[in-house]
C-alpha cells in the first residue's frame, strides 16, 4: 500500500517568516495530495490540495509544489502569523474509493 | 445542513465490553471513512464504504466491524474494546463524481474513546 512521509515532525518559526513542510509517497498511482491543518481538540480542515496533473498552487499565503518524478510534495506558507500554530498533514490519495494515506504530521509553533 | 456528525463526542470503555459509533451525513455523500487517530501519528484508515450496502477494509481494520445499511449512515462497531483502541475517531464522507474528479473529504469532529 500507500506509504507517506512528512518531515520535520517539529518545526519553529518566527512571526512574519516562512514555513516550510515536506512529504513523500511511494505509490506512483497516487493522484491527489492534500494538506490538512488540524487544531488542538478539532477535526481536520483541508487547506489547500494539489492533484497530480499539476506542479504548483497557490492560495493567498499558502502554496503546494508537487514533483512527481521524484515522488514528493512541499507546503509553503508565506508571513506566518500566530494562527497558523497546529498540527499540519500531508496526505496522498489513490484507489477507486480515494482512500487517504496521511503522514504523521509536523507541529508548526509560530512565535510572536 | 449539518455536515458529517458523530455520536457520542466522549466514551470510556471497560476491557472486553462492546460499543457502537455512529457516523451520520446530510451531504447524500457515496463514500464514508472511518479513522483512527493515536498521538504524534496522522490518522489512519480503519474501514470504508463506496455506498449503501458495501464496506471494505482500510489499513488498520482488526478488532472493528462496519455496517452501512442506510446511505447517510456509517457504523463503527467495537466487539470487545481493548486499551490498544484507546484513540480518537473521525468520520468522514466524500462523493463521487463521473470521471473521479472529486477527492476531498469531509470530516466529522471526532469521538474520544478511552478504554481502561
Amino acid at each position: 500500500g500507500e506509504n507517506v512521509e512528512q518531515h520535520p515532525s517539529t518545526l519553529s518559526v518566527q512571526e512574519g517568516d516562512s514555513a516550510v513542510i515536506k512529504c513523500t509517497y511511494s505509490d506512483s498511482a497516487s493522484n491527489y495530495f492534500p494538506w490538512y491543518k488540524q487544531e488542538l481538540g478539532k477535526r481536520p480542515q483541508l487547506i489547500i490540495d494539489i492533484r497530480s496533473n499539476v506542479g504548483e498552487k497557490k492560495d493567498q499565503r499558502i502554496a503546494v509544489t508537487l514533483n512527481k518524478t521524484a515522488k514528493h510534495f512541499s507546503l509553503h506558507i508565506t508571513e506566518t502569523q500566530p494562527e497558523d500554530s497546529a498540527v499540519y498533514f500531508c496526505a496522498a490519495s489513490m484507489g477507486s474509493a480515494r482512500q487517504l494515506t496521511f503522514g504523521s504530521g509536523t507541529q508548526l509553533t509560530v512565535l510572536p | 445542513n449539518a455536515g458529517v456528525t458523530q455520536t457520542p463526542k466522549f466514551r470510556v470503555l471497560k476491557t472486553g465490553q462492546s460499543m457502537t459509533l455512529l457516523c451520520a451525513q446530510d451531504m447524500n455523500h457515496e463514500y464514508m471513512y472511518w479513522y483512527r487517530q493515536d498521538p504524534g501519528m496522522g490518522l489512519r484508515l480503519i474501514h470504508y464504504s463506496v455506498g449503501e450496502g458495501t464496506t471494505a477494509k482500510g489499513e488498520v481494520p482488526d478488532g472493528y466491524n462496519v455496517s452501512r445499511l442506510k446511505k447517510q449512515n456509517f457504523l463503527l462497531g467495537l466487539e470487545s474494546a481493548a486499551p490498544s483502541q484507546t484513540s480518537v475517531y473521525f468520520c468522514a464522507s466524500s462523493y463521487w463524481t463521473s470521471g473521479g474528479s472529486n477527492h476531498e473529504q469531509y470530516f466529522g469532529p471526532g469521538t474520544r474513546l478511552t478504554v481502561t
